[in-house]
């Protein structure tokens, strides 16, 4: 099994509301990541997981959340979002050593409202 | 910071025709260089990679070129075909605390039947 799997694959959301993303990889993988994708730009880093434990914290505004309850599952929480957070919102993984493939789900394509 | 710069942006080649796109990076402790393709609406993919322990490597019609002394990696696709049409994206990896994945602005390879 090569695939990341996130939930939802489109959400639309209110300013006030509060809704979480989902990602899922059963390759064994101990880093997981978090990145935005604005239109017809690259994919930009916002956390890094490894063994669980949260080691890269780009500077990402408060209102975004990341959570890794197990090896195999990690969550993005959002709360109180504006409109200039709509975007894709990808989650990779890969082997936790350097050199190494990181492998990215279909992402989530969240747009607030 | 770390940095990595992407050229040319858009590139508009003929079926058959070579296309090549260069990258530089900033950050001389990177060691893992990939390649991404991203088709319209779909994930990025892993299509070539080279760690810094080698100067080439080639996968049918793609071969990456890496020059650690002067940080510059660069991706060739020969006989280009229309399915090649997306956007690619250089990246390069460094560790950090945790595994960091740094994209150029990519580019957006058109191939004209």
């Amino acid at each position: 099994d090569t695939e990341v799997t996130q939930t939802p694959k489109h959400l639309v959301m209110g300013m006030t509301n509060k809704k979480s993303l989902k990602c899922e990889q059963h390759m064994g993988h101990r880093a997981m990541y978090w990145y935005k994708q604005k239109a017809k730009k690259p994919p930009e880093l916002m956390f890094v997981y490894s063994y669980e434990k949260l080691s890269i914290n780009e500077s990402v505004p408060s209102r975004f959340s990341p959570e890794c309850p197990n090896s195999s599952l990690l969550n993005l929480h959002l709360h109180a979002l504006q409109p200039e957070d709509s975007a894709l919102y990808l989650c990779a993984s890969s082997q936790a050593r350097e050199n190494t493939e990181a492998f990215f789900g279909q992402g989530t394509r969240l747009t607030v409202v | 910071g770390e940095n990595v710069e992407q050229h040319p942006s858009t590139l508009s080649v003929q079926e058959g025709d070579s296309a090549v796109i260069k990258c530089t990076y900033s950050d001389s402790a990177s060691n893992y260089f990939p390649w991404y393709k991203q088709e319209l609406g779909k994930r990025p993919q892993l299509i070539i990679d080279i760690r810094s322990n080698v100067g080439e490597k080639k996968d049918q019609r793609i071969a990456v070129t890496l020059n650690k002394t002067a940080k510059h990696f660069s991706l060739h696709i020969t006989e280009t075909q229309p399915e090649d049409s997306a956007v690619y994206f250089c990246a390069a990896n460094w560790e950090i605390g945790g595994f960091k994945t740094i994209f150029g602005a990519g580019t957006r390879l058109f191939v004209k039947a």
